[in-house]
């Protein structure tokens, strides 16, 4: 069965520094998503992603970050500049089509220290 | 926007018994929701999802209902089982307009032998 990938797993940066996350979403799915949860925490939406632009943001979603579908498979999430509080675990998500269900990658535990 | 509730944050339950999982939702819109199980280290995994067209869905162990006059709805897990011990989390949706999820902030359950 196809599956959302992620790389990498887990990501270790200094504050300050630029990170790029990486998603492989499932290949005819349409619509994607990033998704933080803080440790011990909920799962909070961040941007979704179609026709090669953002549909929706929160407020979490500041200049900081930003979104690219570089090719036909990848799907990215890049933080400019790191901050303490952007530790998190990062989970991609894509949907086949309009109002289908979501399915998740295993997620990038992002640790700035 | 959308604020959903969950609770219990923890459950444990003996092997064989039952365990429900309540969620209040604030946005009459919302018309789609879905549970996710999340193991350790683990993606996020949708086991049942319920639309606002029906009370009640079942498969196999696993029930969710849904009173949308009150705006909460329920997991119910019937013969838990050990492997049935993860974070569970409810979500909310307008089905035909934003896709974005919002999440509840799990429940840990713990099945015990």
């Amino acid at each position: 069965e196809p599956e959302v990938t992620q790389t990498p797993s887990h990501q270790v940066t200094q504050m300050g520094q630029e990170v790029i996350l990486r998603c492989v979403p499932i290949s005819n799915h349409l619509y994607f998503y990033w998704y933080r949860q803080i440790l011990g925490q909920k799962v909070e939406f961040l941007v979704s992603f179609y026709n090669n632009e953002i549909s929706e943001k929160s407020e979490i979603f500041d200049d900081q970050f930003s979104v690219e579908r570089p090719d036909g498979s990848n799907f990215t999430l890049k933080i400019r500049s790191t901050k303490l509080e952007d530790s998190a675990m990062y989970f991609c998500a894509s949907q086949e089509r309009g109002p289908y269900e979501q399915y998740f990658g295993p997620g990038t535990r992002l640790t700035v220290t | 926007g959308e604020n959903v509730e969950q609770h219990p944050s923890t459950l444990s339950v003996q092997e064989g018994d039952s365990a429900v999982i309540k969620c209040t939702y604030s946005d009459s819109a919302s018309n789609y929701f879905p549970w996710y199980k999340q193991e350790l280290g683990k993606r996020p995994q949708l086991i049942i999802d319920i639309r606002s067209n029906v009370g009640e869905k079942k498969d196999q162990r696993i029930a969710v209902t849904l009173n949308k006059t009150a705006k909460h709805f329920s997991l119910h897990i019937t013969e838990t089982q050990p492997e049935d011990s993860a974070v569970y989390f409810c979500a909310a949706r307008d089905w035909a307009g934003s896709y974005q999820l919002t999440f509840g902030k799990g429940t840990k359950l713990s099945v015990i032998p």
